[in-house]
C-alpha cells in the first residue's frame, strides 16, 4: 500500500514553460486535493475533486488546471509557469466526499520557476 | 468560509519544556478540528482530531489538544517536548468540501 504518490519530487522550470504534476492514490479514496505550501502561509488549496469526473476551484486556482483522470489519479498542470508559482506542491486524498475526514498527503513536489 | 489562525509562527524550546500552540477557528456550530505535523523533509501527517464528545483529545507521541467552544480554540499541548518534536504544526478545519489550514507554527526543540 503506497498511499499517495507524487511525481516528480523536484522540478526546475523556466518562465513560460509548462509541466504536469502527477498524483496517484491506492486507497480507493473518493476525494483528492492539490495544495501549495509557501513559507508563512501554510497550505492553500488550488483545486480539488470530490469524485471522479468532477473538479472545483480552491483558494488559489489561477494559473493552474487539473484533471481527474480516474478514481486513482489527479494531475495538476501549469500551462505557462511563472516565478510566483515557485512552491512545494502537495497532493492529498480522503475517503469520503467532504472535507471533514483525515487527509492523507503525498511526499510533495518542490518546484522552482526561474 | 471557515478559517483558522495560528498565533505563533516560530517557537523555540529546550527539551523537557512544556508546549502550547494556539489555534482559533472562525465561527461556531458543529465543527471538526485537526492538527497535522510535518517533520523536516517529510509530508504532513495527522497528529490528532476532534469530531465530538470529550473536548480533550489525545494524539500520537504524547500530544493532546483541548476544544474550547466558547473561545473558538483548539490549542495543542505537550507536557514535555523532545528534540524529535522539531517540526511544523498545522491546525486545520473543514470548509464544505475542502480543508482550511492555518499558516503553521514551526517548533524548534534544542537538545
Amino acid at each position: 500500500n503506497a498511499g499517495v504518490t507524487q511525481t516528480p519530487k523536484f522540478q526546475v522550470l523556466k518562465t513560460g514553460q509548462s509541466m504536469t504534476l502527477q498524483c496517484a492514490q491506492d486507497m480507493n479514496h473518493n476525494s483528492m486535493y492539490w495544495y501549495r505550501q509557501d513559507p508563512g502561509m501554510g497550505l492553500r488549496l488550488i483545486y480539488y475533486s470530490a469524485s471522479e469526473g468532477t473538479t472545483d476551484k480552491g483558494e488559489v486556482p489561477n494559473g493552474y488546471n487539473v484533471s481527474r483522470l480516474n478514481k486513482r489519479e489527479f494531475s495538476l498542470r501549469l500551462e505557462s509557469a511563472a516565478p510566483s508559482q515557485t512552491s512545494v506542491y502537495f497532493c492529498a486524498s480522503i475517503r469520503g466526499w467532504t472535507g471533514d475526514n483525515e487527509q492523507f498527503f503525498g511526499p510533495g513536489t518542490r518546484l522552482t520557476v526561474l | 468560509a471557515q478559517s483558522v489562525s495560528q498565533h505563533n509562527h516560530h517557537v523555540i524550546l529546550s527539551e523537557a519544556a512544556s508546549l502550547e500552540l494556539g489555534c482559533n477557528y472562525s465561527y461556531g456550530g458543529t465543527v471538526n478540528l485537526f492538527w497535522y505535523v510535518q517533520y523536516p523533509g517529510q509530508h504532513l501527517q495527522l497528529l490528532l482530531k476532534y469530531f465530538s464528545g470529550d473536548p480533550l483529545v489525545k494524539g500520537i507521541k504524547g500530544f493532546e489538544a483541548e476544544f474550547i467552544k466558547s473561545k473558538f480554540s483548539f490549542n495543542l499541548r505537550k507536557p514535555s517536548v523532545q528534540w524529535s518534536d522539531t517540526a511544523e504544526y498545522f491546525c486545520a478545519v473543514p470548509n464544505n468540501n475542502d480543508m482550511r489550514f492555518g499558516a503553521g507554527t514551526r517548533l524548534t526543540v534544542k537538545p
